[in-house]
C-alpha cells in the first residue's frame, strides 16, 4: 500500500536547528514535497525535489535520497513563526496527485 | 499574479441539509483543480481533482460531488450532508509542470 511516515511531533529552541524525516512507500515516484501549515490556516508550499540531494531556500532545505525512500527538511535560525505543522506528499504518477503524511507538528521553546 | 478565492471561511449546517463550496482561481488558465478535506489535526485527503471543464475525478467514495463549469471555477456539493462530513476543506490548484499547489483559505464546516 502506499504509507508516508513522520514524527507527529518535534520540539526545538528558538535559535537551533531541526530535521523533520519523511520515509515513504508508494507504488511510484516523481517526487517529494513539502508544505507548511499554521493552526487554522491553509498549507502553503516549500519545496520539490525530484533528483536526489540537498535542494537549499533560504533558512530551509529539503533532502531527497530515492534509493532509500527517504527524505527530510531541514530548517535553520528557527524562528517562533515556524511554529506550525509540516507536511511530505509525494506525487505518485504522471497525474500531479500527492499522497499526504499526517504531518509533525513543530512546537519551538523561546 | 495568480490569485484563489475560496468561500466562505466558516459554515455551520443542520445534518441533511445542502452544501455548496465555491472556489474559483484568476490570473491562470486551464490549470488542475483540487478539493481536499482535512479532519482536525490530521493530513489532507483528497476528495476530487479536475484537469478541465467538465472532467471530475472521485477518489474517495462518499455523499460528496464536485463540479467545474467553468475553467478556473471548482465547485463542492452535497444534497444531504453527513455529521461526518463535518471538516475543513481546501480548494487547490497547480499548473502540472511539478511545482507545488496554491490552497485557498479554506472552509471550516461544522454539521450540526
Amino acid at each position: 500500500g502506499q504509507s508516508l511516515e513522520q514524527p507527529s511531533e518535534v520540539t526545538a529552541v528558538e535559535g537551533a536547528i531541526v530535521q523533520i524525516n519523511c520515509t515513504y512507500q508508494t507504488s511510484g515516484f516523481y517526487g517529494l514535497s513539502w508544505y507548511q501549515q499554521h493552526d487554522g490556516g491553509a498549507p502553503t508550499f516549500l519545496s520539490y525535489n525530484a533528483l536526489d540531494g540537498l535542494e537549499e531556500t533560504g533558512r530551509f532545505s529539503s533532502f531527497l535520497s530515492r534509493s532509500d525512500s527517504y527524505g527530510y527538511l531541514l530548517l535553520q535560525e528557527l524562528q517562533m513563526k515556524d511554529s506550525a505543522s509540516y507536511f511530505c506528499a509525494v506525487r505518485e504518477n504522471s497525474n500531479y496527485q500527492l499522497i499526504w503524511g499526517a504531518g509533525t507538528k513543530l512546537i519551538i521553546k523561546p | 499574479s495568480q490569485t484563489i478565492h475560496q468561500w466562505p471561511a466558516t459554515l455551520v449546517q443542520p445534518v441533511g441539509s445542502p452544501l455548496s463550496l465555491e472556489c474559483t482561481v484568476e490570473g491562470t488558465s486551464n490549470p488542475n483543480l483540487y478539493w481536499y478535506r482535512q479532519a482536525a489535526g490530521r493530513g489532507l485527503q483528497l476528495l476530487f481533482y479536475s484537469v478541465g471543464i467538465g472532467q471530475i475525478s472521485s477518489e474517495v467514495p462518499q455523499n460528496l460531488s464536485a463540479s467545474r463549469p467553468q475553467d478556473r471555477q471548482f465547485i463542492l456539493s452535497s444534497k444531504k450532508l453527513l455529521l461526518s462530513d463535518s471538516g475543513f476543506y481546501l480548494c487547490a490548484w497547480n499548473t502540472g509542470t511539478g511545482s507545488g499547489y496554491t490552497f485557498g483559505s479554506g472552509t471550516r464546516l461544522t454539521v450540526v
